[in-house]
C-alpha cells in the first residue's frame, strides 16, 4: 500500500497526558498536512511542512501542540497536557506540490483521539 | 467570512437518479482551485474532482461533474445515477493561489442514497 498512513487509528487518554500520533506521507510527496476535524465539521487546517520545513501553523495550534518532520519524511504531531477538547480526528495529507493551485491532497484514515 | 459554504447539510437521493451538491465559494484571488471530496463512514477523504478558476470548461470524472459558475462563485457537484455506495459525506474545498497552502473545507454535506 502506497497511500498516507497514519498510527494509531485510535487513541483513548486521560486529560493532562500527551499524544504521539505518526503520519507517513506518500514517498514523492513533497508536502504534509495536518488537520483537525470534530463531529459534524470539515477538517481545519492545524500546520504544513514542505519537506523538512515547518511553512506555517494555525492560530488553532496552541503551545501545547507541536508538530515534526525530520528529513522531511514521516510527521509527528504532539499534543502535550491533552484536554477534552482535543478529541476530534486528527487527519494528515501529502501533496505534490507542483506550484500552482492543482495538486490535490491525499489524506490517510486519520487518528481519533478521545480525551476522557 | 466563510472561505466555503456548503448549505445542504443532508440530502436524500433515489438509487439511479442524479443529486447535486451545492457549494459556494469566497475568494478575491484571481487563481484558485476547488475540490470535492468524499469521506464515507470509515473516515478516509477520497479526492474526487478538481476545477481550476482559469478552466474554460466544466470539469467531469466518471459519474462526478462539476458545475462551476464563476460569476456566481458557486462550485456544485453533480453525481449522476447515484449507487448506494455514494453514501458518504461530501465536502468542497478551495486552495488560493496567492496563500496556496491551506486547503479550506465546507462543513461538509450528508448524501443518502435510497434503493
Amino acid at each position: 500500500d502506497t497511500g498516507v498512513s497514519q498510527d494509531p487509528r485510535h487513541k483513548i487518554t486521560k486529560r493532562g497526558q500527551n499524544v504521539t500520533f505518526r503520519c507517513d506521507p506518500i514517498s514523492e510527496h513533497n508536502r504534509l498536512y495536518w488537520y483537525r476535524q470534530t463531529l459534524g465539521q470539515g477538517p481545519e487546517f492545524l500546520t504544513y511542512f514542505q519537506n523538512e520545513a515547518q511553512l506555517e501553523k494555525s492560530r488553532l495550534l496552541s503551545d501545547r501542540f507541536s508538530a515534526e518532520r525530520p528529513k522531511g519524511s514521516f510527521s509527528t504531531l504532539e499534543i502535550q497536557r491533552t484536554e477534552q477538547g482535543d478529541s476530534a480526528m486528527y487527519l494528515c495529507a501529502s501533496s505534490f506540490d507542483r506550484g500552482v493551485v492543482t495538486g490535490e491532497l491525499f489524506f490517510g484514515e486519520g487518528s481519533r483521539l478521545t480525551v476522557l | 467570512a466563510q472561505k466555503i459554504t456548503q448549505t445542504q447539510p443532508g440530502m436524500f437521493v433515489q438509487e439511479k437518479e442524479a443529486v447535486t451538491l451545492d457549494c459556494t465559494y469566497d475568494t478575491s484571488d484571481p487563481s484558485y482551485g476547488l475540490f470535492w471530496y468524499k469521506q464515507p463512514s470509515s473516515g478516509e477523504m477520497i479526492f474526487l474532482i478538481y476545477q481550476g478558476s482559469y478552466d474554460q470548461q466544466n470539469a467531469t470524472e466518471g459519474r462526478y461533474s462539476l458545475n462551476f459558475q464563476k460569476a456566481r462563485k458557486s462550485a456544485n457537484l453533480v453525481i449522476s445515477a447515484s449507487q448506494l455506495g455514494d453514501s458518504a459525506m461530501y465536502f468542497c474545498a478551495m486552495r488560493e493561489g496567492s496563500t496556496g497552502n491551506q486547503f479550506y473545507f465546507g462543513t461538509g454535506t450528508s448524501l443518502t442514497v435510497i434503493p
